[in-house]
């Protein structure tokens, strides 16, 4: 069964500028969270999609925002990119809404200039 | 909101030896989880709590719910080269914000050979 799947793994952006990165989870799971990673902050949760509604959203500004297909493939997008959007995001995907255990994909890295 | 302390922060240790590594909450979780993360990939689930008290073994990895939900440990032994990499704890709550884990900032392991 193939694993989570992130695109782009890397991408490079300018300040002012937006970027969409995609999530593709395990197949059969129906739930797809997002994470973002920074060293100063650790892994702070984003939000979490089920069924194509955002269920869960962590504390971020509204220039973050996402959604979920129906084939619970997921979009995060982030608008007006500050510097301090650098970071590694990270995509969970799960069976079911709340599930506890979620596995990972490898992340994309995104570095605002 | 919730916070986890994880320590220790980093570790430098000789291939062989053992290692320990805990969380602890001011709040009280229903699931702990422990993750490990290598360079340039996300997180991969190492072991799952569901019960306080709860002690469950992975290969070398054990690791422990704490009886008052508020702490877990994790424990190597014997460590090897590629037990190197980046260990979290997370932790879940059902009354809030389900399918959202909240990470501690993780345990740097390096094993010298």
């Amino acid at each position: 069964k193939a694993g989570v799947t992130q695109t782009p793994r890397y991408l490079i952006k300018t300040r002012g500028q937006q970027v969409t990165l995609s999530c593709s989870p395990i197949s059969g799971h129906r739930s797809v969270s997002w994470y973002q990673q920074t060293p100063g902050q650790g892994l702070q949760f984003l939000f979490e999609y089920f069924s194509e509604t955002q269920r869960n959203k962590g504390n971020f500004p509204g220039r973050f925002s996402g959604r979920q297909f129906s084939n619970s493939r997921s979009e995060m997008n982030v608008s007006t990119l500050e510097l301090g959007d650098s970071a590694l995001y990270l995509c969970a995907s799960s069976p079911f809404a709340g599930a506890d255990t979620q596995y990972f994909g490898p992340g994309t890295r995104l570095t605002v200039l | 909101g919730q916070q986890l302390n994880q320590s220790p922060q980093s570790m430098f240790i000789q291939e062989g030896e053992d290692v320990s590594m805990n969380c602890t909450s001011s709040s009280i979780f229903n699931t702990w989880l422990w993750y490990k993360q290598d360079p340039g990939e996300g997180p991969v689930l190492l072991i799952a709590l569901y019960k306080a008290g709860e002690l469950t073994s992975n290969g070398r990895l054990t690791a422990q719910f704490g009886i008052t939900r508020k702490d877990s440990f994790l424990n190597i032994s014997a460590s090897i080269p590629s037990d190197v990499g980046i260990y979290f704890c997370a932790g879940q709550s059902y009354n809030t914000n389900a399918g959202k884990s909240t990470f501690g900032d993780g345990t740097t392991l390096t094993v010298k050979p």
